[in-house]
């Protein structure tokens, strides 16, 4: 049971560039979160979806865009990187709210 | 809005050493509490929980109990290990009827907690 897997686990960008991070999770799960986790800062929410075909914004949602298309993924998107969106990424799932799932998270660095 | 407050670190313990990493919240609703913890290079688990005020969570010998006159949940443990060498965050989240609410959850920073044989 691999539960909720982040791909990549590393990625450096350069200012400007794009990238999708994935989520998935074989556990049927209706809730998924987007998290980034800054130094002294905690994990801030991003986005998130309380099932397939619909997102929310989070508490820090610009710069990012978001899809699930299909339950068991979550999909996010920096359009234009910029160096503040340097940070571990987490994704994180549950059956019900408010997710207590987490995967391994996601390096970026925005060089 | 929704707030949390937990201690700043690094706290240095010796093993068996007591713990405790003190939590306090600020919310609008009637939340739900939640302990994290990080080991190295992983992401979050959930370590313990509570949904309503006296509840006791529990779990590997840590404990916290939802005070919600002093509105706090402490973390405790009576004899740290070395293994108990992690972050732990304090989160909340309200809404719904327990569990907390579809909007996520709300960090405190983290507090480094470091073990020492």
């Amino acid at each position: 049971n691999a539960g909720v897997t982040q791909t990549p686990k590393f990625r450096v960008l350069k200012t400007g560039q794009s990238m999708t991070l994935l989520c998935a999770q074989d556990m049927n799960h209706e809730y998924m979160y987007w998290y980034r986790q800054d130094p002294g800062m905690g994990l801030r929410l991003i986005h998130y979806s309380v099932g397939e075909g619909t997102t929310a914004k989070g508490e820090v949602p610009d710069g990012y865009n978001v899809s699930r298309l299909k339950k068991q993924n979550f999909l996010l998107g920096l359009e234009s990187a910029a160096p503040s969106q340097t940070s571990v990424y987490f994704c994180a799932s549950s059956p019900r709210p408010p997710g207590a799932f987490f995967g391994q998270g996601t390096r970026l660095t925005v060089v | 809005g929704n707030s949390v407050t937990q201690m700043e670190g690094p706290v240095t313990l010796s093993e068996e050493a007591f713990l405790t990493i003190n939590c306090t919240y600020t919310a609008t609703g009637y939340p739900s509490l939640f302990w994290y913890v990080q080991y190295p290079g992983e992401g979050l688990q959930l370590l313990l929980k509570a949904t309503k005020a006296d509840d006791k969570g529990s779990n590997k010998g840590f404990e916290a109990t939802y005070r919600k006159e002093t509105t706090s949940f402490h973390l405790e443990k009576g004899s740290v290990q070395v293994s108990d060498s992690a972050v732990y965050f304090c989160a909340l989240s309200v809404g719904f009827d327990s569990g907390g609410g579809a909007d996520g959850l709300t960090f405190g920073k983290g507090t480094h907690l470091i073990i020492q044989p």
